[in-house]
């Protein structure tokens, strides 16, 4: 069974930097074709996709936020993380991470992890 | 602003047939690139629902179909039901500025 899950702080304060991890089994993130997004929903709003890693480490970021984002894995111990520079009330939401088996120009995502809701606040 | 758009709210009685479009550019689902559709229920993650703009995944039911024609696509559901009632997401990719995913507004749908 494929499952992701999504965790960090609940808290962030303006201008600092927000690091979230996803936690992923059931396949291995060095697999041929696979990868995982990160996608984020500020509250009662629209999904916003953010990052994508794939296989082989090469990344690919939403033109809007590429300066602030950064997207890495460690194989090892299952893991994709996100880090997301100066953050800003804006960027409050929920934070999904969803995997990918193929590229991200003709494949979906499927599953999504749970989400985290992460709050930007002084 | 999404790059696709997305009526903000459908509605219909149980049984009846409901539509959601998505139209976006020729960046994007005009350029040929397959539309995908998530569900999210009140308080959950999204959820794959069509991919390859009318295929669905194995347990969603068949009420649920897709197309999409030049810069447009459409979800309908035939037969709403009470389990329905969720907001609707379209995605894609667009080619511009290197190429990127991209979403759709959303829909809410309510159920009668």
């Amino acid at each position: 069974q494929v499952t992701l899950k999504e965790s960090g702080p609940v808290l962030v304060k303006p201008t600092e930097t927000l690091t979230l991890t996803c936690t992923v089994s059931g396949f291995s993130l060095s697999s041929t074709r696979m990868g995982v997004s990160w996608i984020r929903q500020p509250p009662g709003k629209a999904l916003e996709w953010l990052a994508h890693i794939y296989w082989n480490d090469q990344q690919s970021y939403s033109p809007s936020l590429k300066s602030r984002l950064a997207i890495s894995k460690d194989t090892s111990k299952s893991r994709v993380v996100l880090t997301i520079t100066n953050v800003d009330p804006l960027d409050s939401g929920t934070y999904y991470c969803a995997r990918m088996e193929g590229n991200p120009a003709w494949d979906w995502f499927d599953p999504w992890g749970q989400g985290t809701l992460v709050t930007v606040s002084s | 602003q999404s790059v696709l758009t997305q009526p903000p709210s459908v509605s219909g009685a149980p049984g009846q047939r409901v539509t959601i479009s998505c139209t976006g550019s020729n960046s994007n689902i005009g350029a040929g690139y397959d539309v995908h559709w998530f569900q999210q229920l009140p308080r959950t993650a999204p959820k794959l629902l069509l991919y390859d703009n009318s295929n669905r995944p194995s347990g969603v039911p068949d009420r649920f179909s897709g197309s999409r024609s030049g810069t447009s696509a459409s979800l309908v559901i035939s037969g709403l039901q009470a389990e329905d009632e969720a907001d609707y997401y379209c995605q894609t990719y667009d080619s511009r500025l290197g190429g990127h995913v991209v979403f759709g507004g959303g829909t809410k749908v309510t159920v009668l």
